[in-house]
């Protein structure tokens, strides 16, 4: 299957910092990406949908000036935690669609970014 | 909206036993139902999926079925190894995203 990366792996910052994770599909051209957030023991939470060149849609209740999206070209999407606070840590994960074959198309996944803010 | 149904949420196999997850979903219009395998600390992997014109599909000890009428899809392991200990989970796509089950925990003891 197509492949996702992602970096950092693994980030600590203080409480007030910003971080930028990086998110990158390496085999194919991603038009779509997502960027989805993990608690413990819970399953995955769209945190919003970007779409190369144009602005990201949230989903509810996720702010979009927290958590900044940025889709510039169709291999990379980075995703920007401002003013972070300890209710931030989580485990970050990023998906790509892969536009090839035929409709509907397979979603990939990156390894995630386990965000510890302290 | 979509909405998944996953069970069990844990379910413990012996090795060699076959393993099955349930999944239910309320959109008739999703076409798409991945199933992705998630171990400890790692992003989720695609291990198999199925499209709404399909009932069956197989690869290797992994298969999917899909009852489009009765709006259920099934993940059945043969086989197990304890190498397929991990949290999987099911998802659901009609126009948009897809919508994932809560998960369910393998466990194939020895």
């Amino acid at each position: 299957g197509a492949v996702v990366s992602q970096h950092p792996s693994r980030v600590i910052c203080k409480s007030g910092t910003s971080v930028k994770i990086e998110c990158r599909s390496l085999d194919f051209q991603a038009t779509t990406m997502f960027w989805y957030r993990q608690f413990p023991k819970q399953s995955l939470m769209l945190m919003a949908t970007s779409n190369e060149g144009s602005k990201a849609t949230y989903e509810q209740g996720v702010e979009k000036d927290k958590f900044l999206i940025n889709h510039a070209s169709l291999t990379l999407s980075t995703l920007t935690v401002t003013s972070a606070h300890p209710e931030d840590s989580s485990f970050y994960i990023c998906s790509a669609r892969d536009p090839q074959g035929v409709p509907p198309y397979e979603q990939y996944f990156g390894p995630g970014t386990r965000l510890t803010v302290t | 909206g979509e909405n998944v149904e996953q069970h069990p949420s844990t379910l413990s196999v012996q090795e060699g036993d076959s393993a099955v997850i349930k999944c239910t979903y309320s959109d008739s219009a999703s076409n798409y139902f991945p199933w992705y395998k998630q171990e400890l600390g790692k992003g989720p992997q695609l291990i198999i999926d199925i499209r709404s014109n399909v009932g069956e599909k197989k690869d290797q000890r992994i298969a999917v079925t899909l009852n489009k009428t009765a709006k259920h899809f099934s993940l059945h392991i043969t086989e197990t190894q304890p190498e397929d200990s991990a949290v999987y989970f099911c998802a659901a796509r009609s126009q948009g995203n897809l919508i994932f089950g809560k998960g369910t925990k393998l466990s194939v003891k020895p």
